[in-house]
Parts: C-alpha cells; sequence; structure tokens
C-alpha cells in the first residue's frame, strides 16, 4: 500500500495524559498537513511542513500540541495534558508540489475521558 | 460566518439520479478548488481539483466553478448506492492550508 499511513487508528485516553500519533506520507512527498475533523465537520487545519520544516501553524495549535518531521519523511503530533474538547479525528495529508492536491490518510480518532 | 458553507444535507436520491453538491463561498483570494468523498470513519478522498472558473469533468463527475458568484458545483451522473458518503469542497489560495466546507451527506436508495 502506497498511500498515506497513521497510527494508531484509535487512541482512548483519560484527561490529562499526553498522546502522540504517527503518520507516514506518501513516498517522496515532501509536504505533509495535520487537520482535526470533529464530528460533523470538516477538516480544520492545524500545521503544515515543507521537507522537515515547519512552515505554518494554525492558531487552533494551542501550547499543548507539537509536531515534528525530523528527517523530512513521517511526522508525529503530540498532544500534552489531554483535554475533552481534543477528541477529535487527526487527518494527516501529504503532497507533492501542487499543494491543493492532498492525499489524506484514514486518521487517528481521539477520544479523552 | 464561516468561509466555505455547505448545506449538510442528508441528500436523498434515487439510483440513477443526477446528483447536485453546491458550496459557497466568502473569500475572494480562492483559486483552487477541490472535492473530496469521505466514507464514514475514513479519511477524505480526493475526487477532482480545478483552478479558477470554469468546468471540469472526470467519469461521472463534473465539477464547475463560478467565481464571479463564488459558488461551486459537483455533480455526479447516474448515482450509484456506492456513491453513499459525504462530500466536502475544499478551497486554497496559494497558501498550503486548504479550508473545508462541513460536507454534505449523500444517500442514494438502491
Amino acid at each position: 500500500d502506497t498511500g498515506v499511513s497513521q497510527d494508531p487508528r484509535h487512541k482512548i485516553t483519560k484527561r490529562g495524559q499526553n498522546v502522540t500519533f504517527r503518520c507516514d506520507p506518501i513516498s517522496e512527498h515532501n509536504r505533509l498537513y495535520w487537520y482535526r475533523q470533529t464530528l460533523g465537520q470538516g477538516p480544520e487545519f492545524l500545521t503544515y511542513f515543507q521537507n522537515e520544516a515547519q512552515l505554518e501553524k494554525s492558531r487552533l495549535l494551542s501550547d499543548r500540541f507539537s509536531a515534528e518531521r525530523p528527517k523530512g519523511s513521517f511526522s508525529t503530533l503530540e498532544i500534552q495534558r489531554t483535554e475533552q474538547g481534543d477528541s477529535a479525528m487527526y487527518l494527516c495529508a501529504s503532497s507533492l508540489s501542487r499543494f491543493y492536491e492532498q492525499y489524506f490518510g484514514p486518521g487517528t480518532r481521539l477520544t479523552v475521558t | 460566518q464561516k468561509e466555505v458553507e455547505q448545506d449538510p444535507g442528508p441528500l436523498s436520491v434515487p439510483e440513477g439520479a443526477i446528483v447536485s453538491l453546491n458550496c459557497t463561498y466568502s473569500n475572494s483570494a480562492f483559486q483552487y478548488f477541490m472535492w473530496y468523498r469521505q466514507y464514514s470513519r475514513k479519511g477524505p478522498e480526493l475526487l477532482m481539483y480545478t483552478y479558477s472558473s470554469g468546468n471540469k469533468e472526470d467519469g461521472r463527475f463534473t465539477a464547475q466553478v463560478d467565481k464571479s458568484s463564488k459558488y461551486i458545483s459537483l455533480f455526479i451522473r447516474d448515482s450509484q448506492p456506492s456513491d453513499s458518503a459525504t462530500y466536502l469542497c475544499a478551497m486554497g489560495a496559494g497558501r498550503r492550508a486548504l479550508t473545508f466546507g462541513s460536507g454534505t451527506r449523500l444517500q442514494v436508495q438502491p
């Protein structure tokens, strides 16, 4: 399978715990994006990497959120001190030079209890 | 008010019908327009993208963009039960982030 993969697919955690998600983009895609989607809404942009450089962050990305792409391949998204409002689907997408042609992974569904 | 508005539906049609899905937007800087299909509990799947105004056809799907009215449409011909999903419009303006509508849920009845 050469698509975008995400791990884990589901995560249940207690409020206050830290969680980390991983995204593996389509190989040779140099651009990687994180989005968050809540029920009944479209994906909302969180952050964007070109190679290993984080070039853009949304105001949605509070201080508790951090993302990395250390070698320009896979990326991780960490949420510290989770809150119930963090419960959502976290989606990763990747693209080549055409930013409007983004391909999404299956998402990680986070439930904070 | 959201930058991109999309009727949530659900839109229910019989198999074989022509489906029309629409989005309106307020940001005149948007130049790229995309349609994604999302099945329940799956990631969005890119269907089509268009640049600026005009039409684009791909099999049973036709995308239309009218920038003067800030209105985009997706038409699905000969709809099938397998087309039942949520359809998301998305737009971009040269920034890297896409702005999505909230999605329209489509149900095609066999």
